[in-house]
């Protein structure tokens, strides 16, 4: 069955280090999705992309997340200046297309700032 | 990937026995619900949808049931099983959006 995958599965960076987390959606999907679990919090929202823009985007997604689908197959998520409250595990998503269509996540990257 | 310090609400059912977990969903507006089970180290994972103009949808040893006058969601696991053991969340997305609300979800530990 084609799953989400993403890469790596941990990644510890210094605070205020720029990173790139990867996933690959699944392939005859055109939605995806990033989300964030804090460590003791629920799963949390980050953003939405479809036909290469963001279609929605919550209050944590700030000026240092950005997200990009740069070739197709892949999509990263990128924090520009990591800070420690950015420890988390995070999910990547994709669906078929929107309203009424389940979302896939990957196995997640968990996220350690230092 | 787990929910791992929440003080999440435990089921504990004997192996074979019927599961239910409840969700108490927030937004009237919604009108797609999702339940996902998370095992550890892993992601959510599919299990079943339903969509508001249904109250009732089966699948494969699971069902859902939806009341929306209540808002309240509740996912049935027939002759539940040790791989069954998880945390199951509730996940609701509004009307004319794709965002992903999750529950706090409930972890269910099947006993052999």
């Amino acid at each position: 069955e084609p799953e989400v995958t993403q890469t790596p599965s941990h990644q510890v960076t210094q605070m205020g280090q720029e990173v790139i987390l990867r996933c690959v959606p699944i392939s005859n999907h055109l939605y995806f999705y990033w989300y964030r679990q804090i460590l003791g919090q629920k799963v949390e929202f980050l953003v939405s992309f479809y036909n290469n823009e963001i279609s929605e985007k919550s209050e944590i997604f700030d000026d240092q997340f950005s997200v990009e689908r740069p070739d197709g197959s892949n999509f990263t998520l990128k924090i520009r200046s990591t800070k420690l409250e950015d420890s988390a595990m995070y999910f990547c998503a994709s669906s078929p297309g929107p309203d009424d269509q389940p979302q896939h996540f990957g196995d997640g990257t968990r996220l350690s700032i230092l | 990937g787990e929910s791992v310090g929440l003080h999440l609400p435990t089921l504990s059912v004997q192996e074979g026995d019927n599961s239910i977990i409840n969700c108490a969903y927030s937004n009237s507006a919604s009108d797609y619900f999702i339940w996902y089970k998370q095992e550890s180290g892993k992601g959510p994972q599919f299990i079943i949808d339903i969509r508001s103009n249904m109250d009732k949808r089966q699948g494969q040893r699971v069902t859902v049931l939806l009341n929306k006058t209540v808002k309240h969601l509740s996912l049935q696991i027939a002759a539940t099983q040790p791989g069954d053991s998880a945390v199951y969340f509730c996940a609701e997305i509004p009307n004319a959006g794709n965002m992903l609300t999750f529950g706090g979800g409930t972890r269910l530990m099947v006993k052999p």
